[in-house]
């Protein structure tokens, strides 16, 4: 099975930090690779897919690159409203979540 | 627009079983797999399987053969799934999500307590 693990698991920013999530992959998973967003009490909801394809509706400051086993989440200017647990995922080789990036304010 | 509506909590008894249902809505139910998900605080988040709607084929994860069974009922657009041999470990949030590796469309979560 595929191993995805994130870092950090915790991570403080300040409003209108550029901020950087990490997900690295125990094998190559030729870039396919999902981010999601999960806020408390609701369903996480996708930002992106296929490494840097933005879903509709998403805020263009949210933005995904990597290849390999190697990828990142970048959001360019922090928002209070991106305040969330952040989980990457793949499925290249069956599915597997990360464990998850807490994203609070400083 | 696409909606999962997803059935109301559930509290079980430990070796009992809970068949929990996600109903679609917006889109044709048998072009789009369903998937589901467990999420627990200590576990994370886990992929369950999927289920093709149309063929009603299966796939799950190696760890959750023989606890979970996925079906459909393509008349009344409506995605199931039963659990088995409840433990506590099996308490968690439940979620249905349209598609496989692509899942724009989760339901709201069913929450799945197993308590004697």
């Amino acid at each position: 099975d595929i191993q995805m693990t994130q870092s950090p698991s915790v991570l403080s920013a300040s409003v209108g930090d550029r901020v950087t999530l990490n997900c690295k992959a125990s094998q190559n998973i030729n870039k396919y690779l999902n981010w999601y967003q999960q806020k408390l009490g609701e369903a996480p909801k996708l930002l992106i897919y296929n490494t840097n394809n933005l879903q509709t509706g998403i805020p263009s400051r949210f933005s995904g690159s990597g290849s390999g086993t190697d990828y990142t989440l970048t959001i360019s200017s922090l928002q209070p409203e991106d305040v969330a647990t952040y989980f990457c995922f793949q499925h290249n080789s069956w599915n597997t979540f990360g464990a998850g990036t807490k994203l609070e304010l400083k | 627009q696409v909606q999962l509506q997803q059935s109301g909590a559930e509290l079980a008894k430990p070796g009992s079983s809970v068949k929990i249902s996600c109903k679609a809505s917006g889109y044709t139910f048998t072009s789009y797999y369903i998937s589901w998900i467990k999420q627990t605080t200590g576990q994370g988040l886990e992929y369950i399987g999927y289920i093709n709607t149309g063929s009603g084929g299966t796939n799950y994860n190696e760890k959750f053969k023989g606890k979970a069974t996925l079906t459909v009922d393509k008349s009344s657009s409506t995605a199931f799934m039963q659990l088995s041999s409840l433990t506590p470990d099996d308490s968690a949030v439940y979620y249905c999500a349209r598609g496989r590796g692509y899942n724009p469309h989760w339901g709201q979560g069913v929450m799945v307590t197993v308590s004697s």
